[in-house]
């Protein structure tokens, strides 16, 4: 059974770029979670959806970033133009959603990003 | 506004030794705790969940245990093993969807 499934894994580009992380979550989960992980503030939640939708994107930093889930099977986070500072850890995450209950979230590798 | 602590920061143990992670939080009205593992240069590995109407949770050499009322969380890892290596990570779920992680617990077993 395939996890969370993210790409590229690494990411060097030049400041000013526009950087695409892409997430193909776990089939049949119905919710879908960017993190951000640096050394400095570990783990942030940038943004959640649900059926597809994005219930919260209070943790995106600024308006540089933006996320999209066209369908089920498939979404991306968007950053442009990039900055030194955007370099971190990026994970997706999904989980099956029942109720109100939370469940186990799937982590996916990550994406190295570096912006120089 | 829900913080999550976790101490030690780091921990080496010698093989075999039973060990406790501790995890702390600020605010009581949680709907569950989890504990994740993190190996380098991976996502998180989720471990063990413990929903707010439960005390504790048991998976193998693993145990859990939740106490919402003085905010606090303990993973225990019976005899440890190299393999148990890695970056344990607290998170509660404060309701909905949000999930607040600590820091993490880098612990570290010797052979």
């Amino acid at each position: 059974d395939a996890g969370v499934i993210q790409s590229p894994r690494h990411e060097v580009t030049e400041m000013g770029q526009e950087v695409t992380l892409r997430c193909k979550p776990i089939s049949g989960h119905n919710s879908l979670f960017w993190y951000r992980q640096t050394m400095m503030r570990g783990l942030e939640l940038l943004i959640y959806f649900n059926n597809n939708v994005p219930i919260d994107d209070s943790g995106m930093p600024e308006d540089r970033f933006s996320a999209k889930m066209p369908n089920a099977s498939f979404s991306t986070l968007k950053i442009q133009p990039s900055e030194p500072r955007d370099s971190a850890v990026y994970f997706c995450a999904s989980s099956p959603h029942h109720g109100t209950a939370n469940q186990p979230q799937h982590f996916g590798d990550g994406t190295r990003l570096s912006i120089l | 506004k829900q913080e999550v602590t976790q101490i030690p920061a780091a921990l080496s143990v010698p093989e075999g030794e039973n060990l406790v992670l501790n995890c702390s939080f600020t605010d009581s009205a949680i709907y569950n705790l989890q504990w994740f593992r993190q190996d380098p240069g991976k996502g998180l590995t989720s471990l063990l969940l413990i929903q707010s109407s439960q005390r504790e949770q048991t998976s193998g050499r693993l145990n859990a245990s939740l106490d919402k009322s003085s905010g606090r969380s303990t993973l225990y890892i019976a005899a440890s093993q190299p393999g148990d290596s890695a970056t344990y990570l607290c998170a509660v779920g404060p309701g909905g969807f949000k999930t607040i992680f600590g820091a993490g617990t880098r612990l570290f077993v010797k052979a």
